[in-house]
């Protein structure tokens, strides 16, 4: 069954220092991640995916993420943290089509992130 | 497009009454899903539709959950009767169906059963 996991419930960091919350993931084939924000008292917004192609992904708010297959591993990183960036972050997975689960589109369960002054 | 609609925002209801919640995806998305979030168990998935049909309800966690989809444009959930423990933050999201797309939020209903 396909699966995410993200391994720490809280990452604490500066404002101006890089950032890097975890995501590794556990599917069959090749799969499809993404990362999605939510802040307070609303919903899940979309940050970026991976779908193929070039390993590192560029999204939204200056956030990257880096596919590295050998390891099952989908990092978001940013290379110097806003205040505002303070949120929960998920990992996402989607079974690419032909798979009996195809499109279910399951999240790990989630990082807080918080970055100090 | 408006996004994904969900109603009503809040709502508190005592044990053992019938809530409904109401979602209304994003024109031209084939697929819906139901989602609770909780502090303890985080983000599930309950069920979701492709084409108005239901796929996969396994994450329904009891037969006192219910979940319809009678058009493309109109989805609920439905609890009957209520418990304490179903409150939670419900999510309703919507996607097309190539797999490699992103879903779409909606904000949410805040469900406290007294």
């Amino acid at each position: 069954a396909q699966s995410v996991a993200q391994p720490e419930d809280q990452v604490n960091v500066a404002e101006g220092n890089p950032l890097t919350v975890k995501c590794t993931y556990s599917v069959s084939g090749n799969p499809y991640l993404f990362w999605y924000v939510q802040y307070p008292n609303r919903g899940l917004q979309f940050l970026l995916k991976y779908i193929t192609g070039d390993n590192l992904v560029k999204g939204s708010y200056g956030f990257e993420a880096e596919f590295n297959k050998s390891q099952t591993s989908f990092h978001l990183k940013k290379p110097s943290a806003l205040v505002s960036d303070s949120a929960l972050y998920f990992c996402a997975v989607r079974d690419p089509p032909g798979y009996s689960s195809a499109s279910k589109i399951i999240f790990g369960s989630g990082t807080r992130l918080s970055i100090r002054p | 497009d408006a996004g994904v609609i969900q109603s009503p925002r809040h709502e508190v209801t005592e044990m053992g009454q019938e809530v409904t919640l109401r979602c209304k995806p994003i024109s031209g998305h084939d697929y819906l899903f139901w989602y609770r979030q909780t502090m303890m168990r985080g983000l599930e998935l309950l069920i979701y539709f492709n084409n108005n049909v239901p796929i996969d309800d396994s994450g329904m966690p009891e037969d006192r959950f219910s979940a319809k989809m009678p058009n493309a444009s109109f989805s609920t959930l439905k609890i009957q009767p209520s418990e304490p423990r179903d409150s939670a933050v419900y999510f309703c999201a919507s996607s097309t169906g190539t797999g490699n797309t992103e879903a779409f939020f909606g904000q949410g209903t805040r469900l406290t059963v007294v």
